[in-house]
Protein backbone atom coordinates (compact mmCIF):
# COMPACT_ATOMS: atom_id res chain seq x y z
CA UNK A 1 0.00 0.00 0.00
CA UNK A 2 0.79 3.67 0.24
CA UNK A 3 2.47 4.99 3.53
CA UNK A 4 2.51 8.14 4.93
CA UNK A 5 4.08 8.98 8.20
CA UNK A 6 4.65 12.08 10.08
CA UNK A 7 7.03 12.50 12.87
CA UNK A 8 6.33 13.56 15.51
CA UNK A 9 3.05 12.74 16.51
CA UNK A 10 2.43 15.15 18.92
CA UNK A 11 4.98 17.89 20.66
CA UNK A 12 4.50 20.45 22.98
CA UNK A 13 6.38 23.79 23.00
CA UNK A 14 6.76 27.41 24.94
CA UNK A 15 5.29 30.57 23.17
CA UNK A 16 8.13 31.74 20.68
CA UNK A 17 10.02 28.48 19.81
CA UNK A 18 9.87 27.03 16.23
CA UNK A 19 8.82 23.21 15.77
CA UNK A 20 9.43 21.93 12.40
CA UNK A 21 7.06 18.46 11.64
CA UNK A 22 8.50 15.97 8.82
CA UNK A 23 6.28 13.94 6.36
CA UNK A 24 7.61 10.89 4.30
CA UNK A 25 6.24 8.61 1.88
CA UNK A 26 7.44 5.14 3.09
CA UNK A 27 6.86 3.08 -0.04
CA UNK A 28 6.00 5.62 -3.19
CA UNK A 29 7.81 8.47 -4.38
CA UNK A 30 5.68 12.37 -4.21
CA UNK A 31 6.02 14.57 -6.39
CA UNK A 32 3.53 16.63 -4.98
CA UNK A 33 2.36 17.08 -0.76
CA UNK A 34 0.16 18.67 0.98
CA UNK A 35 -0.16 20.36 4.44
CA UNK A 36 -3.56 20.48 6.61
CA UNK A 37 -4.67 22.04 9.36
CA UNK A 38 -7.48 20.89 11.17
CA UNK A 39 -9.42 21.91 14.91
CA UNK A 40 -11.28 20.27 16.74
CA UNK A 41 -14.27 18.97 15.13
CA UNK A 42 -13.80 20.44 12.02
CA UNK A 43 -12.64 19.41 8.53
CA UNK A 44 -9.35 19.74 6.92
CA UNK A 45 -8.11 23.24 5.60
CA UNK A 46 -5.55 23.28 3.34
CA UNK A 47 -2.86 25.28 3.97
CA UNK A 48 0.04 24.77 1.28
CA UNK A 49 0.50 22.52 -1.54
CA UNK A 50 4.67 21.98 -2.16
CA UNK A 51 6.17 20.33 -4.82
CA UNK A 52 9.36 19.00 -5.00
CA UNK A 53 12.51 21.33 -5.81
CA UNK A 54 10.08 24.15 -6.05
CA UNK A 55 8.68 26.83 -3.37
CA UNK A 56 5.35 25.75 -1.92
CA UNK A 57 2.30 27.53 -2.77
CA UNK A 58 0.45 28.63 -0.03
CA UNK A 59 -3.49 28.98 0.52
CA UNK A 60 -4.80 32.33 0.87
CA UNK A 61 -4.37 33.62 4.40
CA UNK A 62 -1.71 31.04 5.37
CA UNK A 63 1.41 32.92 6.04
CA UNK A 64 4.20 31.81 4.46
CA UNK A 65 7.08 33.16 6.70
CA UNK A 66 5.19 31.37 9.46
CA UNK A 67 4.32 28.13 8.07
CA UNK A 68 7.90 27.33 6.23
CA UNK A 69 7.67 24.31 4.01
CA UNK A 70 10.62 22.33 2.37
CA UNK A 71 10.35 19.59 0.21
CA UNK A 72 13.53 19.03 -0.56
CA UNK A 73 13.08 15.54 -1.75
CA UNK A 74 10.19 12.92 -3.54
CA UNK A 75 10.09 11.66 -0.30
CA UNK A 76 10.23 14.23 2.39
CA UNK A 77 8.28 17.44 3.32
CA UNK A 78 8.67 19.06 6.26
CA UNK A 79 6.25 22.04 7.81
CA UNK A 80 8.39 24.56 10.59
CA UNK A 81 6.15 26.47 12.83
CA UNK A 82 8.47 29.47 13.14
CA UNK A 83 7.75 31.18 17.07
CA UNK A 84 4.83 29.58 17.54
CA UNK A 85 1.92 30.90 19.32
CA UNK A 86 -0.74 29.06 21.62
CA UNK A 87 -3.21 29.93 18.47
CA UNK A 88 -0.89 27.67 16.25
CA UNK A 89 -2.19 24.66 18.56
CA UNK A 90 -3.60 22.75 16.12
CA UNK A 91 -3.48 18.88 14.59
CA UNK A 92 -0.93 19.32 11.14
CA UNK A 93 -1.92 16.42 8.75
CA UNK A 94 0.14 15.99 5.44
CA UNK A 95 -0.40 14.43 2.15
CA UNK A 96 1.80 13.09 -0.68
CA UNK A 97 0.33 12.09 -3.99
CA UNK A 98 0.95 9.26 -5.65
CA UNK A 99 2.98 9.98 -9.42
CA UNK A 100 1.67 6.41 -10.28
CA UNK A 101 -1.85 6.82 -9.62
CA UNK A 102 -3.00 10.18 -8.65
CA UNK A 103 -4.61 9.24 -5.09
CA UNK A 104 -3.58 11.19 -1.92
CA UNK A 105 -2.75 9.41 1.54
CA UNK A 106 -2.77 11.03 4.43
CA UNK A 107 -0.20 10.88 7.14
CA UNK A 108 -1.61 10.19 10.91
CA UNK A 109 -1.21 13.75 12.14
CA UNK A 110 1.12 15.67 14.40
CA UNK A 111 -0.54 17.20 17.55
CA UNK A 112 0.67 20.77 18.57
CA UNK A 113 0.07 22.06 21.68
CA UNK A 114 2.29 25.81 22.42
CA UNK A 115 2.07 26.77 25.99
CA UNK B 1 -15.28 28.28 -5.85
CA UNK B 2 -15.76 24.52 -5.09
CA UNK B 3 -17.82 23.73 -2.58
CA UNK B 4 -18.34 19.93 -0.75
CA UNK B 5 -21.48 19.97 1.55
CA UNK B 6 -21.60 17.03 4.09
CA UNK B 7 -25.06 15.67 6.08
CA UNK B 8 -25.59 15.25 8.26
CA UNK B 9 -23.02 16.71 10.73
CA UNK B 10 -23.48 13.75 13.49
CA UNK B 11 -25.27 10.76 13.08
CA UNK B 12 -26.23 8.02 15.82
CA UNK B 13 -27.44 4.56 14.78
CA UNK B 14 -28.07 1.46 16.46
CA UNK B 15 -26.01 -1.74 15.31
CA UNK B 16 -27.30 -3.01 12.37
CA UNK B 17 -29.53 -0.43 11.27
CA UNK B 18 -28.73 0.72 8.02
CA UNK B 19 -27.99 4.40 6.66
CA UNK B 20 -26.64 6.82 4.26
CA UNK B 21 -24.17 9.97 4.33
CA UNK B 22 -25.28 12.09 2.06
CA UNK B 23 -22.76 14.74 -0.08
CA UNK B 24 -23.45 17.82 -2.19
CA UNK B 25 -20.29 19.03 -4.69
CA UNK B 26 -20.41 21.89 -6.56
CA UNK B 27 -17.43 21.28 -8.71
CA UNK B 28 -16.60 22.83 -12.22
CA UNK B 29 -15.04 19.29 -14.41
CA UNK B 30 -15.24 16.76 -11.50
CA UNK B 31 -11.67 14.41 -11.41
CA UNK B 32 -12.66 12.56 -8.85
CA UNK B 33 -14.92 12.21 -5.68
CA UNK B 34 -13.38 11.01 -2.50
CA UNK B 35 -14.57 9.14 0.76
CA UNK B 36 -12.18 8.95 3.58
CA UNK B 37 -12.61 7.49 7.13
CA UNK B 38 -11.14 9.74 9.68
CA UNK B 39 -10.88 8.35 13.89
CA UNK B 40 -10.57 10.72 15.94
CA UNK B 41 -6.46 11.68 16.81
CA UNK B 42 -5.56 10.27 13.28
CA UNK B 43 -5.19 11.13 9.65
CA UNK B 44 -8.04 10.21 6.97
CA UNK B 45 -7.69 6.58 5.69
CA UNK B 46 -8.27 6.42 1.69
CA UNK B 47 -11.86 4.47 0.89
CA UNK B 48 -13.07 5.20 -2.35
CA UNK B 49 -12.93 7.21 -5.43
CA UNK B 50 -15.46 7.72 -8.12
CA UNK B 51 -15.08 9.60 -11.22
CA UNK B 52 -18.71 9.37 -13.44
CA UNK B 53 -22.05 9.68 -12.72
CA UNK B 54 -23.49 5.86 -12.03
CA UNK B 55 -20.43 4.59 -10.33
CA UNK B 56 -20.30 2.83 -7.55
CA UNK B 57 -17.59 0.63 -5.32
CA UNK B 58 -17.95 -1.29 -2.50
CA UNK B 59 -16.16 -2.19 0.26
CA UNK B 60 -17.37 -4.68 3.73
CA UNK B 61 -20.65 -2.70 4.70
CA UNK B 62 -19.81 0.66 2.63
CA UNK B 63 -21.18 1.33 -0.56
CA UNK B 64 -20.43 4.50 -2.12
CA UNK B 65 -22.60 5.91 -5.11
CA UNK B 66 -22.11 8.97 -7.38
CA UNK B 67 -24.51 11.30 -8.98
CA UNK B 68 -24.16 14.45 -10.74
CA UNK B 69 -24.73 16.49 -8.03
CA UNK B 70 -24.19 14.35 -5.05
CA UNK B 71 -22.48 11.09 -3.60
CA UNK B 72 -23.86 9.06 -0.65
CA UNK B 73 -22.35 6.31 1.41
CA UNK B 74 -24.08 3.65 2.29
CA UNK B 75 -23.64 2.11 5.26
CA UNK B 76 -25.39 -1.90 5.36
CA UNK B 77 -25.77 -3.57 9.09
CA UNK B 78 -23.09 -0.82 10.79
CA UNK B 79 -20.88 -2.11 13.73
CA UNK B 80 -19.43 -0.34 16.67
CA UNK B 81 -16.43 -0.16 15.17
CA UNK B 82 -17.89 1.62 12.06
CA UNK B 83 -18.02 4.64 14.68
CA UNK B 84 -16.18 7.54 12.94
CA UNK B 85 -15.98 10.99 11.07
CA UNK B 86 -16.52 10.00 7.52
CA UNK B 87 -15.35 12.59 4.76
CA UNK B 88 -15.88 13.33 1.35
CA UNK B 89 -14.02 15.36 -1.22
CA UNK B 90 -13.67 16.52 -4.55
CA UNK B 91 -11.65 17.25 -6.79
CA UNK B 92 -11.91 19.69 -10.13
CA UNK B 93 -10.61 20.20 -12.96
CA UNK B 94 -8.58 22.92 -12.69
CA UNK B 95 -7.90 22.17 -8.98
CA UNK B 96 -4.50 19.81 -7.88
CA UNK B 97 -5.91 20.20 -4.46
CA UNK B 98 -9.00 18.09 -2.69
CA UNK B 99 -11.74 20.26 -1.72
CA UNK B 100 -13.12 18.56 1.55
CA UNK B 101 -16.72 18.72 3.15
CA UNK B 102 -16.99 18.86 6.96
CA UNK B 103 -17.39 15.78 7.83
CA UNK B 104 -20.24 13.30 9.40
CA UNK B 105 -19.38 12.03 13.10
CA UNK B 106 -21.50 8.61 12.79
CA UNK B 107 -21.38 6.52 16.38
CA UNK B 108 -22.90 3.19 16.19
CA UNK B 109 -23.88 1.68 19.49
CA UNK B 110 -23.80 -1.96 20.17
Amino acid sequence: GAVVSQHPSWVICKSGTSVKIECRSLDFQATTMFWYRQFPKQSLMLMATSNEGSKATYEQGVEKDKFLINHASLTLSTLTVTSAHPEDSSFYICSAKTNRDGQQYFGPGTRLTVL
Amino acid sequence: EDQVTQSPEALRLQEGESSSLNCSYTVSGLRGLFWYRQDPGKGPEFLFTLYSAGEEKEKERLKATLTKKESFLHITAPKPEDSATYLCAARSGSARQLTFGSGTQLTVLP
